[in-house]
């Protein structure tokens, strides 16, 4: 994938746990990242865009961040309905199409 | 309420041809980038096309340029995706979602439920 991410975190349920995103100047470096939640056997969901912005209904359990070319997400309060993969995406300027992190999977133990 | 709905995923043989379509309702879909993600068995999300707004311009993944295109009929607010000389590695759950462009800012919401294409003899 053109983005890196983590394949896998896992923490305890109530605990912190935070997904890195790293891409180059022709994607995050000069765009903004969205965030996308997949719980098992379902269809991808947005869960951030333009980095940091949460859409309506999205708890303030979840934040984004952005620095250079990486990005990450955290999730505070972990919950077992927690559990899913969660990919990263953005445009990318060089390419010109829209490219995804690999995902990772988040286990709420 | 803003909704896609995909259809005409199923099984057909390697060099064959399928159409998806995807049903937008609660929103104008000639006013939005819409995209195609697909999602192998097991695997992350690959954006694969989008046409954008006014339906004048299309972009392609390299994996499938030349082989998939995109259209849409205004009057029933769908969006196709022709898929010819399929091969075994299209295979995969595929998604239309609607682009939102801000700036810089590029971001897919909603998603459709998904439609299986299996590619097999």
């Amino acid at each position: 994938s053109v983005l890196t991410q983590p394949p896998s975190v896992s923490a305890a349920p109530g605990q912190r746990v935070t997904i890195s995103c790293s891409g180059s100047s022709s994607n995050i470096g000069n765009n903004y990242v969205s965030w996308y939640q997949q719980l098992p056997g379902t269809a991808p969901k947005l869960l951030m865009y333009e980095n940091n912005k949460r859409p309506s209904g999205i708890p303030d359990r979840f934040s984004g961040s952005k620095s250079g070319t990486s990005a990450a997400l955290g999730i505070t309060g972990l919950q077992t309905g927690d559990e899913a993969d969660y990919y990263c995406g953005t445009w990318d300027s060089s390419l010109s199409v829209t490219v995804f992190g690999g995902g990772t999977q988040l286990t709420v133990l | 309420e803003v909704q896609l709905l995909e259809s005409g995923g199923g099984l057909v043989q390697p060099g064959g041809s399928l159409r998806l379509s995807c049903a937008a309702s609660g929103f104008t879909l000639r006013n939005y980038a819409m995209n195609w993600v697909r999602q192998a068995p097991g695997k992350g999300l690959e954006w694969v096309s989008v046409l954008s707004g006014g339906g004048d311009t299309t972009s392609y993944a390299d994996s499938v340029k030349g082989r998939f295109s995109l259209s849409s009929d205004n009057s029933k607010n769908t969006l196709f995706l022709q898929m010819n000389s399929l091969r075994a590695d299209d295979t995969a759950i595929y998604y239309c979602a609607r682009g939102r462009i801000v700036g810089a800012a590029f971001w897919l919401d909603p998603w459709g439920q998904g439609t299986l294409v299996t590619v097999s003899s």
